[in-house]
């Protein structure tokens, strides 16, 4: 049974340029949630995705945004980077359910740099 | 408002030793969840415990217990018997429900370092 898995774990970009950083959830589930960590910092929340939609938002910019697939694997993107946007970014898959569930797995990270 | 708070960036336990991590919180949701993480240097974070806010017990998970007290808003981490394999970045962290679904808020973290 596979766990969360992101690609690229590492990615280097300029100032300006665009990123896509994917993630695939833990089988059964079908709600993806990305998280930036800089460094020596927690996980800050960036959205949510469920049913193809956009259901929860952190205060992040417009330049953040993402996209669920239909089988539930998502992307997050990340335009007109900034130096500040060098950091973990983090994937996470749980169940949508209120009680159901509390888990949440997190995936490897993809380790993004912005020169 | 932080709505999680460690307030120990970092804490050193003699191997074999029990350690005590804390964590406060703030809400005012009735229905919520705290959750314990822990961050290797490889970076993934790995879940060790969950208390939801109606668990009348303290949760357990093998050598990890959680201490919760919900009138102190308080959810401490206890690691009994430590190993030098806990030494690590630990995050408390709070799942918040509404009608969109559900997002976790994270605290600061604590970094352990368990010393032979």
């Amino acid at each position: 049974d596979a766990g969360v898995t992101q690609s690229p774990t590492h990615l280097i970009k300029t100032r300006g340029q665009q990123v896509t950083l994917r993630c695939s959830p833990k089988s059964g589930h079908d709600t993806v949630s990305w998280y930036q960590q800089a460094l020596g910092q927690g996980p800050q929340f960036i959205f949510q995705y469920y049913e193809e939609e956009e259901r929860q938002r952190g205060n992040f910019p417009d330049r953040f945004s993402g996209h669920q697939f239909p089988n539930y694997s998502s992307e997050l993107n990340v335009n007109a980077l900034l130096l500040g946007d060098s950091a973990l970014y983090l994937c996470a898959s749980s169940f949508f359910g209120k009680e159901e569930t509390y888990e949440q797995y997190f995936g490897p990270g993809t380790r993004l740099t912005v020169t | 408002a932080q709505k999680i708070t460690q307030t120990q960036p970092g804490m050193f336990v003699q191997e074999k030793e029990a350690v005590t991590l804390d964590c406060t919180y703030d809400t005012s949701d009735q229905s919520y969840g705290l959750f314990w993480y822990k961050q290797p240097s490889s970076g993934e974070m790995i879940f060790l415990i969950y208390q939801g806010s109606y668990d009348e017990q303290n949760a357990t998970e093998g050598r990890y217990s959680l201490n919760f007290q919900k009138a102190r808003k308080s959810a401490n981490l206890v690691i009994s018997a430590s190993q030098l394999g806990d030494s690590a970045m630990y995050f408390c962290a709070m799942r918040e429900v509404d009608n969109y679904g559900q997002n976790f808020v994270f605290g600061p973290g604590t970094r352990l370092s368990v010393l032979p």
